[in-house]
């Protein structure tokens, strides 16, 4: 079964220091897609960025990388340059394999979430 | 141009009454997909949508609910007979098609409280 593992239920980040959020993964498929969302206080889930698994090179977009070690089956989201605004709920996503004949459509698989508090 | 909307936002039912939340995804978006946020199971898939049609329903959590899509376009999930465990927030997201590195952008959810 697929599983996602966020093992930080809250974090504290100095204003403009670095960060890295935690996120391992278990699957066996060869295909897949990690993301990681943002959720602030108002809800609105909001995409990062995403890794596939066949990507020699680690994503990044803007202030946001993420650290893929594919053998280790983690994924962390590492934020530079932390921002207020930063504070919010994480979540990393792995979307499963998409194979049509089986009805399996890439689903999102969820971690419990990470929260960070960005303080001034 | 416009993101995913879901009406409404808030939604207070008594329970054993039924509910419709909608989802209007984005347009040429192919695939849709429900999931349910809840304090205690986190985010759940529940249904996805390829088209109208509907290949995999495994995250419903029992017959009570239901989903159907129409044109290609707005999605309708339906519950019956509404339970105190089925207060979550409902949220709808919709990609431009299955495969690749194509992100499923979000609603803002449905927050259903049923008392």
């Amino acid at each position: 079964a697929q599983k996602i593992t966020q093992t930080q239920p809250g974090m504290f980040v100095q204003e403009k220091e670095a960060v890295t959020l935690d996120c391992t993964y278990d699957t066996s498929d060869q295909s897949y897609g990690l993301f990681w969302y943002k959720q602030p206080s108002s809800g609105e889930m909001i995409f990062l960025i995403y890794q596939g698994s066949y990507d020699e090179q680690n994503a990044t977009e803007g202030r946001y990388s993420l650290n893929f070690q594919k053998a280790r089956k983690s994924a962390n989201l590492v934020i530079s340059a932390s921002q207020l605004g930063d504070s919010a709920m994480y979540f990393c996503a792995m979307r499963e394999d998409v194979r049509e004949i089986y009805n399996q459509g890439g689903k999102l698989i969820f971690g419990q979430g990470t929260e960070l508090s960005v303080k001034p | 141009g416009a993101g995913v909307s879901q009406s409404p936002s808030n939604k207070v039912t008594e329970k054993g009454k039924d509910v419709e939340l909608r989802c209007d995804p984005i347009s040429g978006h192919t695939a849709l997909y429900w999931y349910r946020q809840s304090l205690g199971q986190g985010l759940e898939f529940l249904i996805y949508f390829q088209g109208n049609s509907a290949p995999d329903k495994s995250g419903l959590p029992s017959d009570r609910f239901s989903a159907e899509r129409t044109g290609g376009s707005v999605s309708t999930l339906t519950i019956q007979r509404t339970q105190q465990e089925d207060s979550a927030v409902y949220l709808c997201a919709s990609s431009f098609r299955l495969a690749g590195g194509n992100e499923q952008y979000f609603g803002p959810g449905t927050r259903l409280t049923v008392t």
